[in-house]
Order: structure tokens, then C-alpha cells, then sequence
């Protein structure tokens, strides 16, 4: 069965500096991948995703993430993080071999400081 | 606007007494689904639909029920509620329900069940 972890419950970062959360995944091939964020308040909205090809992808909000196939990894990142990012941000695995079930990690909460 | 609309946005129940969320999507999408998410767990599949009168247990079904009448709308149904459910509720969509696929979410509903 496919599963999604996200190692970092929460994470606080200052306000121009970089971030990286993670993302490991569990499954037999290469699933379809996804960042999530949720604002305070609302629904989650897509940031990037991934499928194949380069496995450097580019996200809205100036958002990137790096599929490393040999590590099960996709992890997002942000050069410089504004206080606007503050989020709960989720890691979602969709099967390439059926339709309609998803997978998502437990949320890693980010804190941004001034 | 395209958007996933979810009624109530707040709702306080008491054991055992009826209720339904309402999800309505218009985007004219086949595929529509309902999450939990919980406190270090993430989001949790109930169920998801593939289009009209289709419908398929996630991975946390037990307690609830779902309807798909009509292509825009997927009520949840919970028939005799638990304080173990509650949770924050999210209604999703997507075009086909393909894995690769962007999916739409709802505000949210916040359920507390006394």
C-alpha cells in the first residue's frame, strides 16, 4: 500500500531565509506527487506537481520541489520565505495504477518569524 | 468562480442525532471526494465518487454515508455521529478523477459532536 511521511510536524523559519520540508513516500513505482497548502481557515490549494520527466518542478508562490527517485523523496522548497507562507503544507501521493484514491502525509506546520 | 462549496462551515451535534454536510461543486466534474483531517494524521479518504450513482469506500468509511444524485453535489451523511467524529471535514473535486489530476477543495467544515 502506498504512504506518504512527512518527517517534520512543524517548522519555524525567519522571515528572507530558505525552506525545505520533506517528503518521503512508499510505493511500488513512481506515483503521481503533490504539494498542498492550507491557509489558516481554508481549503488546501495545489502548490506543483509531479509526474515524470524533469524531476525539478516549479510551483506557484515561487515554490520548487526535487523528485530523487532513489530516495523517495520529493521535497519542496522556497528560497525566501515571507511571512504570507506561514501554512500547513501537505505531501500527496495519487496511484498510477488506479483511479481516485489519494494519499496524504500528516501536514508539517511552518511558522514564520519576522 | 469555480469553486467547492461546503455547508455548514461550523456545526456542533450531540451523539447519535443525524446530520448531513452538503458539498456542491461547479465545474461540472466527474470526480468528487470527502476528507478528514485530523491532528497528525493529515487527511483521510472517507469516500470518493467517479460520477453519478458511483461511489467507493476510502480508507476511513466506517460511520459514514455518501449519495451521488446529481453530477454537482456529494452530501455526506453521518447517520448516528460519535464524539471519534469529530473532526475538520474537506469536500474535494476533479475532472475525471485520474491520479494525476489537480483537486479542488472545499473551505472545510469543522464538526464537533458532544
Amino acid at each position: 500500500a502506498q504512504s506518504v511521511t512527512q518527517p517534520d510536524i512543524h517548522i519555524t523559519v525567519s522571515e528572507g531565509a530558505s525552506l525545505e520540508l520533506r517528503c518521503n513516500y512508499s510505493y511500488g513505482a513512481t506515483p503521481y506527487l503533490f504539494w498542498y497548502v492550507q491557509s489558516p481557515g481554508q481549503g488546501l490549494q495545489l502548490l506543483l506537481k509531479y509526474f515524470s520527466g524533469d524531476t525539478l518542478v516549479q510551483g506557484i508562490k515561487g515554490f520548487e520541489a526535487e523528485f530523487k527517485r532513489s530516495q523517495s523523496s520529493f521535497n519542496l522548497r522556497k528560497p525566501s520565505v515571507h511571512w504570507s507562507d506561514a501554512a500547513e503544507y501537505f505531501c500527496a501521493v495519487g496511484a498510477t495504477d488506479s483511479w481516485g484514491k489519494f494519499q496524504f502525509g500528516a501536514g508539517t506546520q511552518v511558522v514564520v518569524t519576522p | 468562480e469555480a469553486q467547492v462549496t461546503q455547508n455548514p462551515r461550523y456545526l456542533i451535534t450531540v451523539t447519535g442525532k443525524k446530520l448531513t454536510v452538503t458539498c456542491s461543486q461547479n465545474m461540472n466534474h466527474e470526480y468528487m471526494s470527502w476528507y478528514r483531517q485530523d491532528p497528525g494524521l493529515g487527511l483521510r479518504q472517507i469516500y470518493y465518487s467517479m460520477n453519478v450513482e458511483v461511489t467507493d469506500k476510502g480508507d476511513v468509511p466506517e460511520g459514514y454515508k455518501v449519495s451521488r444524485k446529481e453530477k454537482r453535489n456529494f452530501p455526506l451523511i453521518l447517520e448516528s455521529p460519535s464524539p471519534n467524529q469529530t473532526s475538520l471535514y474537506f469536500c474535494a473535486s476533479s475532472l475525471t478523477g485520474l491520479s494525476n489530476e489537480k483537486l479542488f477543495f472545499g473551505s472545510g467544515t469543522q464538526l464537533s459532536v458532544l
